[in-house]
C-alpha cells in the first residue's frame, strides 16, 4: 500500500476558472476527508465521506466547492469560479473504522489562483 | 474555525537538546494526535493518543494525552537536523474531523 495520493500536486489557474482536485485514499480506508491549508496555518476541515455517503460539510464549503465519492473509493474536490483566496494547499485523508479512525494525509494539492 | 491553542511558536534550538510543545483546548477530545509537516508536503503522523493520561513513546519522541483531555505535549529528546519542520497537534472528537493548532515550527542548528 502506498498511501494516500493526491493529484495533481501543483495547480495554477486564472481567477474565475473551474479546477478539480482528485484523491486516491488507502485501500479499504472507508472514511475519506479534504481539509484547507493556508500558510502559516493548520489544516481546516472541509468535509467528510463514510463510504460513498458525505456525512459532514463545513461552513467553510461554500457553493462553489462540491466533493464527490461516486463509488466509495477515491474522490474528488471541484472549485467553481476560483478567486484568489482559494489559493491554499488542498489535504485529503483517510482512515479506517478499525484502526482508531486515525487519519492518514496525502502529500496535498497546492492551488495558486492568479 | 475552531483552533487549538499551540506553543510555542516556534523554536531554535542547538542539536542535542530536548524540545517540549504542547496544546490546549476548551473542548474536550476523545483522540490527540500530533503531526509534523515538511513543506510542500501533507503532514505525517508521528503519535497517537486515545486515553486521558496515556504516555507513548516512539523513538525520541514522547507525547501525552492530558488527564482533563482538554491538553496535550509532544517531547522531543536529542534533537538532530531532520527534526527540522512544523509540529502540528490536534484533537478528534469521534472518528470525524480533526481540529489542529496552529503549528510549532522548529529550526535546529547543527
Amino acid at each position: 500500500d502506498t498511501g494516500v495520493s493526491q493529484n495533481p500536486r501543483h495547480k495554477i489557474t486564472k481567477r474565475g476558472q473551474n479546477v478539480t482536485f482528485r484523491c486516491d485514499p488507502i485501500s479499504e480506508h472507508n472514511r475519506l476527508y479534504w481539509y484547507r491549508q493556508t500558510l502559516g496555518q493548520g489544516p481546516e476541515f472541509l468535509t467528510y465521506f463514510q463510504n460513498e455517503a458525505q456525512l459532514e460539510k463545513s461552513r467553510l464549503l461554500s457553493d462553489r466547492f462540491s466533493a464527490e465519492r461516486p463509488k466509495g473509493s477515491f474522490s474528488t474536490l471541484e472549485i467553481q469560479r476560483t478567486e484568489q483566496g482559494d489559493s491554499a494547499m488542498y489535504l485529503c485523508a483517510s482512515s479506517h473504522p478499525g484502526a482508531q479512525e486515525t487519519q492518514y494525509f496525502g502529500p496535498g494539492t497546492r492551488l495558486l489562483v492568479l | 474555525g475552531q483552533q487549538l491553542n499551540q506553543s510555542p511558536q516556534s523554536m531554535f534550538i542547538q542539536e542535542g537538546e530536548d524540545v517540549s510543545m504542547n496544546c490546549t483546548s476548551s473542548s474536550i477530545f476523545n483522540t490527540w494526535l500530533w503531526y509534523k509537516q515538511d513543506p510542500g508536503e501533507g503532514p505525517v503522523l508521528l503519535i497517537a493518543l486515545y486515553k486521558a493520561g496515556e504516555l507513548t513513546s516512539n523513538g525520541r519522541l514522547t507525547a501525552q494525552f492530558g488527564i482533563t483531555r482538554k491538553d496535550s505535549f509532544l517531547n522531543i529528546s536529542a534533537s538532530i537536523p531532520s527534526d527540522v519542520g512544523i509540529y502540528f497537534c490536534a484533537g478528534q472528537t469521534s472518528g470525524s474531523r480533526l481540529t489542529f493548532g496552529e503549528g510549532t515550527q522548529l529550526t535546529v542548528n547543527p
